[in-house]
């Protein structure tokens, strides 16, 4: 069975700029959720999607949005990047959203 | 408000040695707790886990314990081998009720000396 994929693995923007990550899930995994880790922090969660909905959102500002389509493949977007918005964003995915995630590798995002 | 913590940033020991992390979690409604393991420039990887209605959970070297009253777990490796040398993530999530959110600690360096 194929892991968690995340594209792309670096990717270097500039501040005013937008960014769209891709996420596939395990195959049969409904729920997909994205976080954002930076040096020295631990994981902080940006939203979860379930079955197309959006169930679950973090702190984050608007410039912070995602969906996820019907074969629960999930995208996430940032608008008008910001310097602090440089770092490592991980996707997850579960079979309900309750129970053990399994991550991707991530997407190493710099903003300069 | 960190609802999750990890309190010791790094731990060294010598292999062979148990290594103790310790978490701790201030929100009542967490049912469901979990530990990671990360390796640099990869994705955490789930470790082992334990259900608010246990106590104690063990799969080969790893064992967590948990003790609700004092909302803190810990997650026992024996013996330490160099190649558990990672950063350990604590989690913690509402369970089957609350679904869809997992809350992490900020992780606890481990670094095993042979």
């Amino acid at each position: 069975k194929a892991g968690v994929t995340q594209t792309p693995r670096y990717l270097i923007k500039t501040r005013g700029q937008q960014v769209t990550l891709s996420c596939s899930p395990i195959s049969g995994h409904r729920s997909v959720s994205w976080y954002q880790q930076t040096p020295g922090q631990g994981l902080q969660f940006l939203f979860e999607y379930f079955s197309e909905t959006q169930r679950n959102k973090g702190n984050f500002p608007g410039r912070f949005s995602g969906r996820q389509f019907s074969n629960s493949r999930s995208e996430m977007n940032v608008s008008t990047l910001e310097l602090g918005d440089s770092a490592l964003y991980l996707c997850a995915s579960s079979l309900e959203g309750w129970e053990k995630l399994f991550f991707g590798s991530g997407t190493q995002l710099s903003v300069l | 408000d960190q609802q999750v913590k990890q309190n010791s940033p790094s731990l060294s020991v010598q292999e062979g040695r148990i290594s103790i992390l310790n978490c701790d979690y201030t929100n009542s409604m967490f049912d469901y707790f979990l530990w990671y393991k990360k390796y640099p420039a990869e994705g955490p990887t789930f470790l082992i886990s334990i259900s608010s209605i246990k106590d104690k959970n063990e799969d080969g070297r790893f064992t967590v314990f948990l003790n609700k009253s004092a909302k803190h777990l810990s997650l026992h490796i024996v013996p330490s081998q160099p190649g558990d040398s990672a950063v350990y993530f604590c989690a913690a999530s509402g369970g089957v009720t609350n679904a869809g959110k997992s809350t992490f600690g900020d992780g606890t360096t481990l670094t095993v000396k042979p």
